[in-house]
Formats: structure tokens, sequence, C-alpha cells
């Protein structure tokens, strides 16, 4: 069966530092998106993606957060420059059709 | 601006019994109910969905219920089992659009 697969599975950084955090969508999918879920806390949209440009933001992806589908299979979420606030879990997520929405196994970011 | 409300915040049933959690929603716009269980450490997966056009849709021991005059919609799991003690969220969504999440309903279901 199909994944969104994303790597990698965790990373830890110090604050300042930039990170990027990949996704591979499902193949035949053509709407991405990037979730992020604080622990404990509800999952949060973050971009949505389609046709190479974005579709839509939340007020959570600032200037420090940009996203870019650099080839035809993967999908990145960058951040400029990490604060301890960005510590959370980042999902990534890609649909076909509207409907099901098919997340990855998540990214967890903890920023020190 | 909530555009979902998801109660409760925690519910813990007895093996055997039905769980039963609720959401309301404002936007009349929304098309698109899904349930989604997410295990810890694990990304959220979809259990269950249903469009406007129904009033209820049973898959196994998962029932959605949907009323759309009320602008509401619940999960019920029949027969509760321990495997099912997870983190359950509704979400919303028009079309193309995001989902949009509730806060999440921690389930335990005690042996």
């Amino acid at each position: 069966e199909p994944e969104v697969t994303q790597t990698p599975s965790h990373q830890v950084t110090q604050m300042g530092q930039e990170v990027i955090l990949r996704c591979v969508p499902i193949s035949n999918h053509l709407y991405f998106y990037w979730y992020r879920q604080i622990l404990g806390q509800k999952v949060e949209f973050l971009v949505s993606f389609y046709n190479n440009e974005i579709s839509e933001k939340s007020e959570i992806f600032d200037d420090q957060f940009s996203v870019e589908r650099p080839d035809g299979s993967n999908f990145t979420l960058k951040i400029r420059s990490t604060k301890l606030e960005d510590s959370a879990m980042y999902f990534c997520a890609s649909r076909r059709q509207p409907g099901e929405l098919f997340f990855g196994e998540g990214s967890r970011l903890t920023v020190l | 601006q909530q555009q979902v409300k998801q109660s409760p915040q925690s519910l813990i049933v007895q093996k055997g019994g039905i769980s039963i959690i609720n959401c309301a929603y404002e936007n009349t716009a929304f098309d698109y109910f899904p349930w989604y269980q997410q295990f810890p450490g694990k990304g959220p997966a979809l259990l269950i969905a249903i469009r406007p056009d129904v009033s209820e849709k049973k898959e196994g021991r998962f029932t959605i219920s949907f009323n759309k005059s009320a602008k509401q919609f619940s999960l019920h799991i029949m027969d509760s089992q321990p495997g099912d003690s997870a983190t359950y969220f509704c979400a919303v969504s028009g079309g193309y659009n995001k989902l949009i999440f509730g806060a999440g309903t921690r389930l335990a279901v005690h042996p």
C-alpha cells in the first residue's frame, strides 16, 4: 500500500540553526500539506502546496518557514532559524482529490 | 476562532462498552467529515469519514452519526477494545482545502 514517507524521524538541533524536513508524498497525489503537532496538542495546519506553489498558509507559517518541491518526488519544509517553540512533530500529508488526507509518520524536531 | 469543537477531552471506557466522541462545526461550506486515529509516536490515520448527503456511516465497530442541521457529528465505537486506546481527532474540510482538526480525545479502554 502506498504511503507518505518522512525523514528524518527525529532531529535535534540548536536554536538558530536551519532545519530541513523531507517528505515523499504518494506518487500520484497532487496536493501536499505540512502540519505540526506540539506534544499532546492538536494537529495544526501549516501550509498547503499545489501546482508548485503555496495555496494556503497559516499564521504559524511565517517568514522563517518555506516549502519546496525540488523534484518530482520530494516535498521539503525548511525552518530557517529554529526557535525553542518550533519543537514539535511535523507531519507531511498528501491527497489526490478532495477527501482522504494521507499522513506520514512524522518528523520529531527538538530544538535545544 | 475555533472552527471545530471536540468533546470530551478524555474518555475512559470498559472493554466491551461504547465510546462516543462528539464534534461540532460552524461553517456550512464543509463537506467532508473524517475521524482520525493516532497512536503515540505515529501519524494520524483515517478511521472513517462521512459526507453530508448521509446521516450515518458504519464500518465494522465504528459508526459516524451526522446531523447537518445541528452541525454536529459523532464517532461511536461499539464493543470497545483495549487496542482502541488512542487519541481520536475529528476534522472538517471543504473541497481541496485543508483539514481542520478538533482538539482530540484521548480514549482509554480498560480491560
